[in-house]
């Protein structure tokens, strides 16, 4: 059974710049969600996607948004990086998030760093 | 407004001194309480799920328990291995996890 990766580890860019982050989810999973973490903060919900639709999202401006893909992979798009978009980019897969979706299993994550 | 709060801040054991984390919560809907262990630099891993009160989980020297308003993270005996941070998070009407900020745990040999 494959895991959750992620892809790239780290990445640096400029205010103002563009950012796609990208995700497999774990095999048999159709539930994809993206997770921010700030240093030394709990990871916050950015939104969900299941089978190829947004299933929810939290608080996050228009600049970000997201893709699902008929294989359940999933990419997170950044417009207008700004330096507080500077952190720790989480995905998480999970069996069925129309249905409560259960346990979230995380990736190793993507760090970004803004300048 | 869903709220999760977790203490301490920060944790320092010595080896084998057995302790507890907390985890409390105010929510309208609870549908899971879960627990995470995240090494640093590293995606959160998942230890356990919660969904009633007075269910109680264990895995190796992890217990939790739930509450209505709380849920603990119990080690014994904890080793040096366990040091990292333990996040709790709800799952309520929506789908996804409302997480907390976390307690770092360091266990000294």
């Amino acid at each position: 059974e494959t895991g959750v990766t992620q892809s790239p580890t780290h990445l640096i860019k400029t205010r103002g710049q563009q950012v796609t982050l990208r995700c497999s989810s774990q095999s048999g999973h159709n539930t994809v969600s993206w997770y921010q973490q700030a240093l030394g903060q709990g990871p916050q919900f950015i939104f969900q996607y299941y089978r190829e639709e947004e299933n929810g999202r939290g608080n996050f401006p228009p600049r970000f948004s997201g893709l699902q893909f008929p294989n359940y992979s999933s990419e997170l798009n950044v417009n207008a990086l700004e330096l507080d978009d500077s952190a720790l980019y989480l995905c998480a897969s999970s069996l069925d998030g129309r249905a409560g979706g259960g346990e979230q299993f995380f990736g190793p994550g993507t760090r970004l760093t803004v300048l | 407004e869903d709220q999760v709060t977790q203490s301490p801040e920060a944790l320092r054991l010595q080896e084998g001194e057995s302790s507890s984390l907390n985890c409390s919560y105010t929510v309208s809907g609870l549908r899971g309480l879960f627990w995470y262990r995240q090494d640093p630099g590293k995606g959160p891993e998942f230890l356990f799920t919660l969904y009633s009160a007075g269910e109680e989980k264990e895995k190796e020297r992890l217990k939790a328990t739930l509450t209505k308003k709380e849920s603990f993270l119990h080690i014994t005996a904890p080793k040096p291995e366990d040091s990292a941070t333990y996040l709790c998070a709800l799952q309520t009407g929506a789908n996804n996890l409302f997480f907390g900020t976390g307690t770092r745990l360091t266990v000294i040999p």
